[in-house]
C-alpha cells in the first residue's frame, strides 16, 4: 500500500463550489505539505504543517485553507473554487528526525487532478 | 525569500549521451539542494541531493555539483536511457528549517 495517499485522484467541479482534497500518510511523519503544479510553473507551496498544532502559509495560500486533523491527515480546501485553481495538487511528508533516512527528503503522494469549470 | 531558477525547461538527448540541467538559487543561507524526478502520472521522487559542505556527489549514472560562491548547482546524467525520460526538479532549502523551494522543472526526453 502507498505510504502517502490522496483522495480523490481526479475531480471536476464548477466555479463557486467548495472542494476538499484529502491527504493521509502511514509513514509516521510530523511534517506535511500541499503543493500545486501547473505546466511551466513547477511545484509551488500552498501550505505546510510541521506538527499537528502548526499551520503555515506558503507562497500561494490565497483562496485555500487547510486542516491538520491528526498527524496522519492534512486536508486542503478551496472555499469557492475558481477556474484558475485548475491544477495538479500534491501532498508530501517529511520526517525531521530522519528516522533511518534523510530528514529533508519529502515523500509525495500520487496527486489530485482538479478541474474547475 | 529563496528563489530557484532552472534551465533548460526542455531537453532532448540521444540515448547514450549525457544530459545536464542547471539551477541557481538566491539565498546564501540555503544549504540543502535536492533533485527530484517526476515520471508521468506520479508524484516527484528524490533521486540525489547535495549539502553545502561538499562540492560534488555521485550515484551511478547521476551526479550533482554545487558551486556555493556562484550559487548554482547542476545535475549530470551520463549514458542516458529511455527510462530517464521524465520531468526533473531542483530545489533549495535551509536543512531542517525551511520548506523546499522548487525550480520550474526540466522535461527530459531521451530519444532511442
Amino acid at each position: 500500500d502507498a505510504d502517502v495517499t490522496q483522495t480523490p485522484r481526479n475531480r471536476i467541479t464548477k466555479t463557486g463550489k467548495r472542494i476538499m482534497l484529502e491527504c493521509s500518510q502511514t509513514k509516521g511523519h510530523d511534517r506535511m505539505y500541499w503543493y500545486r503544479q501547473d505546466p511551466g510553473l513547477g511545484l509551488r507551496l500552498i501550505y505546510y504543517s510541521f506538527d499537528v498544532k502548526d499551520i503555515n502559509k506558503g507562497e500561494i495560500s490565497d483562496g485555500y485553507s487547510v486542516s491538520r486533523q491528526a498527524q496522519a491527515k492534512f486536508s486542503l480546501s478551496l472555499e469557492s473554487a475558481i477556474p484558475n485553481q485548475t491544477a495538479l495538487y500534491f501532498c508530501a511528508t517529511s520526517d525531521p528526525s530522519g528516522g533511518t533516512g534523510n530528514p529533508d527528503t519529502q515523500y509525495f503522494g500520487p496527486g489530485t487532478r482538479l478541474t474547475v469549470l | 525569500g529563496e528563489n530557484v531558477e532552472q534551465h533548460p525547461s526542455t531537453l532532448s538527448v540521444q540515448e547514450g549521451d549525457s544530459a545536464v540541467i542547471k539551477c541557481t538559487y538566491s539565498d546564501s543561507a540555503s544549504n540543502y539542494f535536492p533533485w527530484y524526478k517526476q515520471e508521468l502520472g506520479k508524484g516527484p521522487q528524490l533521486i540525489i541531493d547535495i549539502r553545502s559542505n561538499v562540492g560534488e556527489k555521485k550515484d551511478q549514472r547521476i551526479a550533482v555539483t554545487l558551486n556555493k560562491t556562484a550559487k548554482h548547482f547542476s545535475l549530470h546524467i551520463t549514458e542516458t536511457q529511455p527510462e530517464d525520460s521524465a520531468v526533473y526538479f531542483c530545489a533549495a532549502s535551509i536543512s531542517g528549517n525551511t520548506p523546499l523551494v522548487f525550480g520550474k522543472g526540466t522535461r527530459l526526453s531521451v530519444i532511442a
